[in-house]
Parts: structure tokens; sequence; C-alpha cells
């Protein structure tokens, strides 16, 4: 099974803010990472977090880490049509930053 | 466009030929990186190079795979004898060596 795990799927209006929870396994991981992938395209790096740290904050993009729990979360604030997207959670799996260990996905739907 | 570039973009194949995608990363991205990805799944790790070394590759890079990166800079994925479950998006992804890695669009494979 996956090491990340992240709720499927996540239905938000249009200038609300979107909670993408987000939860991993393997506590030695150094980076933790998002990344949005719209239908058809590659994945676009949003946002990510060293593990020493509990928050960060990057414009729209809120990302909180409970090391203890091993729980990562992405807030989206004022969410738009166009962050209608799948994001993805990922922790990285080695020292070599790209090797990423990523979970299946959350399917945000942004209604008007 | 100085970002990650694969080509083809689309690839339909009969079971049982072979096939070779190609990857050109981000310039001076000492680190290039294979995924692969299937509906509804994040993307899997496959194998990874640093400059023209091959330094790791995945149990899922089964002896009908083949990735080469001859000269340091672009990398070829080579798929011999493909078979329907090879079918999915194939993602070349580059990084310096530092926290981010950047994914270009991705080689859509499809096994008729």
């Amino acid at each position: 099974g996956e090491d990340v795990e992240q709720s499927l799927f996540l239905s938000v209006r249009e200038g609300d803010s979107s909670v993408i929870n987000c939860t991993y396994t393997d506590s030695s991981s150094t980076y933790l990472y998002w990344y949005k992938q719209e239908p058809g395209a590659g994945l676009q790096l949003l946002t990510y977090i060293f593990s020493n740290m509990d928050m960060k904050q990057d414009q729209r993009l809120t990302v909180l880490l409970n090391k203890k729990d091993k729980h990562l979360s992405l807030r989206i604030a004022d969410t738009q049509t166009g962050d209608s997207a799948i994001y993805f959670c990922a922790e990285s799996i080695s020292d070599s930053w790209g090797k990423l260990q990523f979970g299946a996905g959350t399917q945000v739907v942004v209604t008007p | 466009d100085t970002g990650v570039s694969q080509d083809p973009r689309h690839k339909i194949t009969k079971r049982g030929q072979n096939v070779t995608f190609r990857c050109d990363p981000i310039s001076e991205h000492n680190r290039l990186y294979w995924y692969r990805q299937t509906l509804g799944q994040g993307p899997e790790f496959l194998t990874y190079f640093q400059n023209e070394a091959q330094l790791e590759k995945s149990r899922l890079l089964s002896d009908r795979f083949s990735a080469e990166r001859p000269k340091g800079s672009f990398s070829t994925l080579e798929i011999q004898r493909t078979e329907q479950g090879d079918s999915a998006m194939y993602l070349c992804a580059s990084s310096p060596t530092s926290t981010e890695a950047f994914f270009g669009q991705g080689t859509r494979l499809t096994v008729v």
C-alpha cells in the first residue's frame, strides 16, 4: 500500500479556503512537498517544507507539518476555479532530493 | 522554454514492440529522474542519474526497461517487448543539488 496517504476528493466553493491533508510514514523524511497536476499535464511544484519546520506560508498557500503525528496539510486561501486540479503530497525518501514517495493525490474541484 | 522537455508527448504502440522516450533536463541540472504514473495513482520512482551515472533503480524497473544518460545531459528510457501493463504516463524530472525537482509534461504510452 501507499506510504503516503491522502483523501481522494475535495469539493470547495470559489472564495472559500481549501484544506488538503496527508499522512506519511517515514519519520526520516527531510523534505515534504506539495505538487499540483492539471489534466494531461506534468507536475508543478507548489511548495515544500523542511522537516524541522512547523509551518510555511507562501502567498495563498500555507503548509502545516505535525511531525509527531506525521501529518501534513496544505491550505489554499481564497480558492479559485484555476485551483481545480489533483494535488499530490510527497516525501523525500533519501538524500537525493528528487527521489520522492507520492500519495495517490487529492482531486480538488472548485465550484462557482 | 527552459523547463524539462519530454518527447514524444504521446505514443501508441502494439504489444511486443520496443519504444524509446527522451528527456531533456533543465540545463546544468546534474540529477535526472524517471517516474511512472498510472491512472488514478501518484508517480512511482523508477530510476535516477547523477550526471551520466545511474545511481539507483527501483524494483519496478524490470529487465525490459533500460535507461541511459550517456553524456550527462539528455536521457532515454527504452521499453522492450512492451506489454499492456506498461501503459502509463512516464515522467522525467531534473534537479540541481538542492531541494526542488522539476517535472516535464510526460510521455503518455498506450500499448494496444
